[in-house]
C-alpha cells in the first residue's frame, strides 16, 4: 500500500512571495491533516480535513496561510506571502478511522 | 488548553545502558501516542496507549500509560545505536486535535 505522497522535498523562498505545498493520501483515507513543524519542537496541527470538508483550522494563520481539499482526496497547502517564521516542514497525514495517522515526508521551507 | 511536556529533552547514553523518557500532559485524554522520528525523516508510530495501567512493548521499546499522574513513560533496555532517534509523545482528547509534546532527542554513543 502506497504511503502519503508530499511534494516538493524541498523549497527555498524569499520573504514576501508565496510557495505552495500538495498532499496525496493514502487511498481511501477521509480525513486529511497539515501540520507545521518548526525545527526543534513537535508537529502542530494546521488544519484538518475530513473528506472535503474542514474540521479544525484554528490554528491555521488565515491571513496568509489557505488550504484545500476540494474533491476529497488531494490536497493543497498554500502560503502568501511567506515570512522568515513559516521556516519549518510541512507535514501532511492521512487516517482513515481518525485513530491512527499516517505521516508523509514532509516538506522542508526555507524562507531567506 | 492540554499542554504535554517530555523530560529530558536531550538524551546521550551509551550503548547497552537503560534509560527511560517521560511524558506529562496537563489534562485528561482518552489516548496516547509514541512517534520515532529520524533526522529529515517523518513520523513513525511506535505505540498506542489508550487505558490506566496499559503497557506495550516492542523489541527495546516499552510504553506504559498511568492516566492518575497524567504520565507516560517510554523505556528502553540495553540501548543500540538503532535507536538513536527523536521520540515525540502526543495525547488525544475526545475529538480534538493531536497534541504533541517537543520531543527527546536521543543519541546513543557506542
Amino acid at each position: 500500500e502506497a504511503g502519503v505522497a508530499q511534494s516538493p522535498r524541498y523549497k527555498i523562498i524569499e520573504k514576501r512571495q508565496s510557495v505552495a505545498f500538495w498532499c496525496n493520501p493514502i487511498s481511501g483515507h477521509a480525513t486529511l491533516y497539515w501540520y507545521q513543524q518548526i525545527l526543534g519542537q513537535g508537529p502542530k496541527l494546521l488544519i484538518q480535513f475530513q473528506n472535503n470538508g474542514v474540521v479544525d483550522d484554528s490554528q491555521l494563520p488565515k491571513d496568509r496561510f489557505s488550504a484545500e481539499r476540494l474533491k476529497g482526496v488531494d490536497s493543497t497547502l498554500k502560503i502568501q506571502p511567506a515570512k522568515l517564521e513559516d521556516s519549518a516542514v510541512y507535514l501532511c497525514a492521512s487516517s482513515s478511522d481518525g485513530y491512527e495517522q499516517y505521516f508523509g515526508p514532509g516538506t522542508r521551507l526555507t524562507v531567506t | 488548553e492540554l499542554k504535554v511536556e517530555q523530560n529530558p529533552l536531550f538524551l546521550s547514553m551509551q550503548e547497552g545502558k537503560n534509560y527511560t523518557i517521560y511524558c506529562n500532559y496537563s489534562t485528561t485524554s482518552d489516548r496516547l501516542y509514541w512517534y520515532r522520528q529520524d533526522p529529515g525523516k517523518s513520523l513513525e508510530s511506535l505505540f498506542v496507549l489508550l487505558s490506566n495501567g496499559a503497557v506495550k512493548q516492542e523489541g527495546r521499546l516499552m510504553a506504559s500509560l498511568d492516566t492518575k499522574a497524567r504520565l507516560s513513560t517510554l523505556h528502553i533496555t540495553a540501548a543500540v545505536h538503532d535507536l538513536s532517534a527523536t521520540y515525540f509523545c502526543a495525547v488525544v482528547r475526545g475529538n480534538e486535535k493531536l497534541t504533541f509534546g517537543t520531543g527527546t532527542r536521543l543519541t546513543i554513543i557506542p
